[in-house]
């Protein structure tokens, strides 16, 4: 079936650094890919999405590109802030069938610091 | 439009007992999916309903159990508590129910605490 590998946290960065965040798929078919971010207290937020292979998906300064070729959809930043201080969540919506539900990277969390 | 609404937002309750929570979606959307989220186990997702009907099971007990009503609010409910369900209970609405354009909205979630 399908599934989702993210890079273990926590990321540790000082503000205006770059950020990477690694996120590799396993998947049949055309899955969409997506990224959330759940801030502290709070639930999860959609940061952005890809619905197919070269696809660039960005927000906030955040960009994401859709490799199909590498089978990934690494998230990247170039200059973080404090406020980025969140936990980011890679995830996968196939295409047919059983897999049409979204399957959930572990999440990796982030701390920026001043 | 306003946002996907848990109820409560915290709850106590002693191991044994039950647990009812609620979740209304955004208005349009049918679908309603409940997840559980612990810091050891990452975010699990329990069940999907689509207009009132169960589209997807994850792989938890029979204790853990939903449904969903005729205006999409939909309702998780927890028998017998043990100590290890304590968690933070997110839902999440979205149009559709999977697909390439499975976008889903989550509450703020419900911290249930077993003691």
């Amino acid at each position: 079936g399908n599934s989702v590998t993210q890079m273990e946290g926590p990321v540790t960065l000082s503000e205006e650094a770059f950020l990477t965040i690694n996120c590799t798929y396993t998947a049949t078919g055309y899955p969409s890919l997506f990224w959330y971010v759940q801030y502290p207290g709070e639930g999860l937020q959609l940061l952005l999405k890809a619905t197919k292979a070269d696809d660039k998906g960005s927000n906030k300064g955040f960009e994401a590109t859709y490799r199909k070729e590498t089978t990934s959809f690494h998230l990247e930043k170039g200059s973080v802030q404090v406020s980025d201080s969140a936990v980011y969540f890679c995830a996968l919506s196939g295409d047919a069938g059983n897999n049409r539900k979204l399957i959930w990277g572990l999440g990796t969390s982030l701390a920026v610091n001043p | 439009k306003a946002g996907v609404t848990q109820t409560p937002r915290y709850l106590i309750k002693t191991r044994g007992q039950q647990v009812t929570l609620s979740c209304s979606p955004i208005s349009g959307h049918r679908s309603v999916s409940w997840y559980q989220q612990t810091p050891g186990q990452g975010l699990q997702f329990l069940f999907e309903y689509f207009s009132e009907t169960q589209r997807n099971k994850g792989n938890f007990p029979g204790r853990f159990s939903g449904r969903q009503f005729s205006n999409s609010r939909s309702e998780m409910n927890v028998s017998t508590l043990e100590l290890g369900d304590s968690a933070l209970y997110l839902c999440a609405s979205s149009l559709t129910a999977g697909g390439r354009n499975y976008e889903q909205y989550f509450g703020p979630g419900t911290r249930l605490t077993v003691t």
